[in-house]
């Protein structure tokens, strides 16, 4: 069975930094993409960052581009968001969701529970 | 950046009952269309991918068609645990992979 497991939210105050990881199990975490999308309180989903299989490709939303890093480490089948330069807007609940794909141009097949960071001072 | 729209916003459908779900792209996405289902709480499900293609273990009662601009998402006959907000995705031109604002399905 798929697993992904998010971890790392919290409180943070703005202009702050947060680490979030995904742990990966019940696949080959190795050979797919992978993608983190967050929501808002009461919102939408926004698709925010994706990395191909190998880690060689990212790609990130316009709103987080030169704040956000995402990185896998294929060896510990775990997936990464830094988050850095908060903002308020960037308060959401993050699920990170593997692709059917080695890259992100491909749906989102198994989606984790959720990690909730809010950005408040 | 395609634009997702999806309608109506909100649906009022009873129990049994046919919903139909609609989301139109602002460019041609060809088939790479997919439909998500969320309950209060929860993660998103994938219900269907490539636009007509349900997703493991999605009962039949869920289909999706279209290509193109337009597509289509129906639900033959609501049971009580289907009613959640609906999402579509375009992953034809990526990044970003964009959503459409959702459809709440509620019980008439």
């Amino acid at each position: 069975e798929v697993q992904l497991v998010e971890s790392g939210g919290g409180l943070v105050q703005p202009g702050g930094s947060l680490r979030l990881s995904c742990a990966a199990s019940g696949f080959t975490f190795s050979n797919y993409a992978m993608s983190w999308v967050r929501q808002a309180p009461g919102e939408g989903l926004e698709w925010v960052s994706g990395i191909s299989s190998g880690g060689s490709s990212e790609h990130y939303a316009d709103s987080v581009k030169g704040r956000f890093t995402i990185s896998r480490d294929n060896s510990k089948n775990t997936l990464y968001l830094q988050l850095n330069s908060l903002r308020a807007e960037d308060t959401a609940v993050y699920y990170c969701a593997s692709h059917r794909s080695t890259t992100c141009y491909s749906h989102l097949d198994s989606w984790g529970q959720g990690t909730l960071v809010t950005v408040s001072s | 950046e395609i634009v997702m729209t999806q309608s109506p916003a909100t649906l009022s459908v009873s129990p049994g009952e046919r919903a139909t779900l609609s989301c139109r792209a602002s460019q041609s996405v060809s088939s790479s269309l997919a439909w998500y289902q969320q309950k209060p709480g929860q993660a998103p499900r994938l219900l269907i991918y490539g636009a007509s293609t349900r997703a493991t273990g999605i009962p039949a009662r869920f289909s999706g068609s279209g290509s193109g601009t337009e597509f289509t998402l129906t639900i033959s006959s609501l049971q009580s645990e289907d009613f959640a907000v609906y999402y579509c995705q375009q992953y034809n031109n990526w990044p970003p992979g964009t959503f459409g604002q959702g459809t709440k399905v509620e019980i008439k």
